[in-house]
């Protein structure tokens, strides 16, 4: 059974990056049915989309976020990343990796648990 | 696109019929798709495109509508029911979720 699991710094501070690498076991990054993406909830507040790769590097990401996001991917280590940069205490969530089924319908079909990041000094 | 669920948080017991509401600001035709969240646990995918079961769910879970507006029902609710649900919209960049819907035990 697939499994992803977010790593990365749990306190960031602010003006800082903040860098997760979301590693995908059981599975290939490289399977052409899928993009793969990062999703993020504010404590008390909804989930929300912030972009999502593709095995060959294509990206989407979030217009309100566009300017501050880069996603990657690296095939051989069956790993993908997110850097966010320029963070604010704005950007404390609970940061998601999950994998979306691109087809007909697009939907998230497996997560991983999650990992709290808090900007703070 | 903006995705409103309602009711934002509801009481039910084990047996209950519970059916929660999304709407879309605009159509989103059958690109709806809803979600379990428990706390430390992975979110769950439980109906994609409106009314199609993820493989896995119970068949007590089921979606319906299409437009503007759709539903998840539980038909009997089971102690594991308790949690939160989300809708999502996959019509149109940027993805965007529902508020959540708190269910929670009476």
């Amino acid at each position: 059974q697939l499994q992803l699991q977010e790593s990365g710094p749990g306190l960031v501070k602010p003006s800082e990056t903040l860098s997760l690498t979301c590693t995908v076991s059981s599975g290939s990054i490289s399977d052409s049915n899928y993009f793969w993406g990062w999703i993020r909830q504010p404590p008390g507040k909804r989930l929300e989309w912030i972009g999502e790769i593709y095995y060959s590097g294509t990206t989407y990401y979030s217009p309100s976020l566009k300017s501050r996001v880069t996603i990657s991917v690296d095939t051989s280590k069956n790993q993908f990343s997110l850097r966010l940069n320029s963070v604010t205490a704005a950007d404390t969530a609970l940061y998601y990796c999950a994998r979306l089924w691109s087809g007909y319908s697009d939907y998230f079909d497996s997560w991983g648990q999650g990992t709290l990041v808090t900007v703070s000094s | 696109i903006q995705m409103t669920q309602s009711p934002s948080s509801l009481s039910a017991s084990v047996g209950d019929r519970v059916t929660i509401t999304c709407r879309a600001s605009q159509s989103i035709t059958t690109y709806l798709n809803w979600y379990q969240q428990k706390p430390g646990k992975a979110p769950k995918l439980l109906i994609y495109a409106a009314s199609s079961l993820q493989s896995g769910v119970p068949s007590r879970f089921s979606g319906s509508g299409s437009g503007t507006d759709f539903t998840l029902t539980i038909s009997s609710l089971q102690p594991e029911d308790f949690a939160t649900y989300s809708c999502q919209q996959s019509f149109s960049s940027p993805k965007t979720f529902g508020q959540g819907t708190k269910l929670e035990i009476k």
